[in-house]
């Protein structure tokens, strides 16, 4: 079974600072893909950045990267140059192959408030 | 750019009443997804359906939850006797391909159980 785990307590950031989303994982399945999805309070789920396990390099999107230590099973997201917007709940997610289509398993989420 | 649809927005219905939440998933996906969070709590699986048939369901998806693809273009979460506890925000998702592609999640239907 896969385990996604963000245990910060909401967090606040400067504007036009950066900031570092935890997330760890567990897996038993060594092909695995992890995600961010960022939901603001309007309630959507807007995805963010894709990193896979074989992956060499981190994944970048614009103003988000991922810091991907696969030993240590974590996943981090950092946002840099915060801006207002950015204000919202973050969630990692990982999907393992455990069939034809395999579902998305969140982390408890992250509130993010960005200070002007 | 295209994306996934839900109606309604909101839905308030009475405990013991059905409700059927509709989704359009984007026109060439093939895989298709309802997730629901119950509010200030993660986003929990609860099934997955491709070819016309149920992939994968979780623990929550009982007797009392369906899921129909009744066209080319809709995928419905039927749930035949509401529960207090079913309150929640329900997303459809839907990808093109199976693997670690994305996700697109629609914008939710917020369901309110009286």
């Amino acid at each position: 079974a896969q385990k996604i785990t963000q245990t910060q307590p909401g967090m606040f950031v400067q504007e036009k600072e950066a900031v570092t989303l935890d997330c760890t994982y567990d897996t038993s399945d060594p092909s695995y893909g992890l995600f961010w999805y960022k939901q603001p309070s309007s309630g959507e789920m807007i995805f963010l950045i894709y990193q896979g396990s074989y992956d060499q390099q981190n994944a970048t999107e614009g103003r988000y990267s991922l810091n991907f230590q696969k030993a240590r099973k974590s996943a981090n997201l950092v946002i840099s140059a915060s801006q207002l917007g950015d204000s919202a709940m973050y969630f990692c997610a990982m999907r393992a192959p455990t069939g034809a289509n395999s579902k998305l398993t969140f982390g408890k989420g992250i509130t993010l408030s960005v200070r002007p | 750019e295209p994306e996934v649809t839900q109606t309604p927005s909101h839905q308030v219905t009475q405990m013991g009443q059905e409700v059927i939440l509709r989704c359009v998933p984007i026109s060439n996906h093939l895989y298709f997804y309802w997730y629901r969070q119950i509010l200030g709590q993660k986003v929990e699986f609860l099934v997955s359906f491709y070819n016309n048939e149920i992939s994968e369901k979780s623990e929550i998806f009982d007797d009392q939850f369906s899921v129909e693809r009744p066209d080319g273009s809709n995928f419905t979460l039927k749930i035949r006797s509401t529960k207090l506890e079913d309150s929640a925000m329900y997303f459809c998702a839907s990808t093109s391909q199976a693997g670690f592609y994305e996700q697109y999640f629609g914008p939710g239907t917020r369901l309110t159980v009286t």
